[in-house]
């Protein structure tokens, strides 16, 4: 199965500091994603690519930057934090072709 | 507005019982659904996709899809203690297109 890794698991961060989540994919998909989910929310859309050296707003960019430097790694950058930004990320990666999205175990990040 | 729309938000059903859950798009450019399954602290697992109009059932599980309304549906027969989780929807434009989550219904099986 396709192996997404995420780090950290866990941050606690403080309003207005800079807070960087990473993920890795060791499988070669062209297309990478990050996601948030709270409650009542479902899964939304922050950003995502389809390659390395591109990114795209999703449905709720504000706030957040995001950096796809290889294949394998995507990163979500809050450059400053927010208690709003409080929530669970899920980095995901996907395949053109078939479209099935492999997650990670999430990050869970608390603005205080 | 959420675009994938998921009805009920919540669900019980007994063990053995039949759960069925709902999905309708608002975004008339989607053409694929999926459906993921994500037990509590765990991350979302793809369950079943469904590209064409009509039924695709595996197992216990039967996924319909009327393109003409946007609105898929899950059905869960004979169900267990372990189907219970947070069963999300999403929709796409086109194959290797973002993925558009709905809200979620949240599935509780009754031992």
């Amino acid at each position: 199965e396709a192996a997404v890794t995420q780090s950290p698991r866990n941050k606690v961060a403080v309003t207005g500091g800079k807070v960087t989540l990473s993920c890795n994919q060791t499988n070669n998909h062209n297309n990478m994603y990050w996601y948030r989910q709270d409650t009542g929310h479902g899964l939304r859309l922050i950003h995502y690519s389809y390659g390395a050296g591109s990114t795209e707003k999703g449905d709720i960019p504000d706030g957040y930057k995001a950096s796809r430097p290889s294949q394998e790694n995507f990163s979500l950058i809050l450059e400053l934090a927010t208690p709003s930004q409080t929530s669970v990320y899920f980095c995901a990666s996907g395949d053109k072709g078939q479209n099935t999205l492999y997650f990670g175990a999430g990050t869970r990040l608390s603005v205080l | 507005q959420q675009k994938v729309q998921q009805s009920p938000e919540s669900l019980i059903v007994p063990e053995g019982g039949m759960a069925s859950l709902n999905c309708t798009s608002s975004d008339r450019n989607v053409d694929y659904f999926w459906w993921y399954r994500q037990h509590s602290g765990k991350s979302p697992k793809m369950l079943m996709s469904i590209f064409s109009n009509g039924e695709k059932e595996e197992g216990r599980f039967t996924v319909h899809l009327n393109k003409a309304s946007l609105h898929t549906s899950l059905h869960i027969r004979d169900s267990q203690p372990s189907d219970s989780a947070l069963y999300l929807c999403a929709a796409s434009m086109d194959m290797g297109y973002k993925l558009t989550f709905g809200t979620g219904t949240s599935l509780l099986v009754d031992p």
